[in-house]
């Protein structure tokens, strides 16, 4: 089963614009991650926020992450084409446990 | 090789047949992950080994599903008495830290389909 839930499922913006995806999780966590997939190929790790931490900053992205409301969000700010993609959030509950739980996505097409 | 290579990149076969999928990690990388992604959702566990060792595989979905990694470098995942629901495009990881410090580096997937 699957833990995280992003949304939106697909959102559609101009280039240039910024993007923001949320992610809602069930369960307490270690650390919360966000990969990217184009369309066919694998999974590229963005950024990992640590349950500590409530956010992060990597170039163009910013991570949020609220514990107590069991949410994180990913905001890409002046998007490009080529961020055409689909956003995965991925939990880890860490306690032993090396199980990295992924949410469906959001599918992020940035027109140009 | 710089990053983790999955092969065949594609395999068709019939309900019913025997099916191997390769994984090689990359170099060092002691932690290995198998993960299964259907059209349109994320990916979802299979199996974890540290070493040689599956030290969780609590997402195999039952017995047909079986993975080594006998030399603690290359996997492989078999899959006996394919069937229909077995497709999907099967993705491996390999991580130097592990998921609690870490990220996971992924292939680009073995897409299998079962007529």
């Amino acid at each position: 089963s699957q833990q995280g839930e992003e949304d939106p499922q697909a959102l559609s913006i101009q280039e240039g614009e910024n993007a923001t995806m949320n992610c809602s999780y069930k369960t307490s966590i270690n650390n919360l991650q966000w990969y990217r997939q184009n369309s066919g190929r694998g999974l590229v790790h963005l950024i990992l926020i640590r349950s500590n931490e409530r956010e992060k900053h990597s170039g163009r992205l910013r991570v949020t992450l609220d514990t107590s409301k069991k949410s994180s969000s990913l905001l890409i700010t002046a998007s490009r084409a080529a961020d055409t993609a689909s956003y995965f959030c991925a939990t880890a509950g860490g306690g032993g446990s090396e199980k990295l739980v992924f949410g469906k996505g959001t599918k992020l097409t940035v027109n140009p | 090789g710089a990053g983790v290579s999955q092969t065949p990149s594609n395999k068709v076969t019939e309900k019913g047949k025997y099916v191997e999928l390769r994984c090689d990690p990359i170099s060092g990388h002691t932690a290995l992950y198998w993960y299964r992604q259907s059209l349109g959702q994320g990916p979802e566990f299979l199996i974890y080994f540290q070493g040689t060792g599956a030290a969780d595989d609590s997402g195999l979905p039952n017995d047909r599903f079986f993975a080594v990694r006998p030399e603690g470098s290359v996997s492989t995942l078999k899959i006996q008495r394919t069937e229909r629901g077995d497709s999907a495009v099967y993705l491996c990881a390999s991580s130097l830290t592990g998921t609690s410090t870490g990220e996971l580096f992924f292939g680009e997937g073995s897409r299998l389909t079962v007529l």
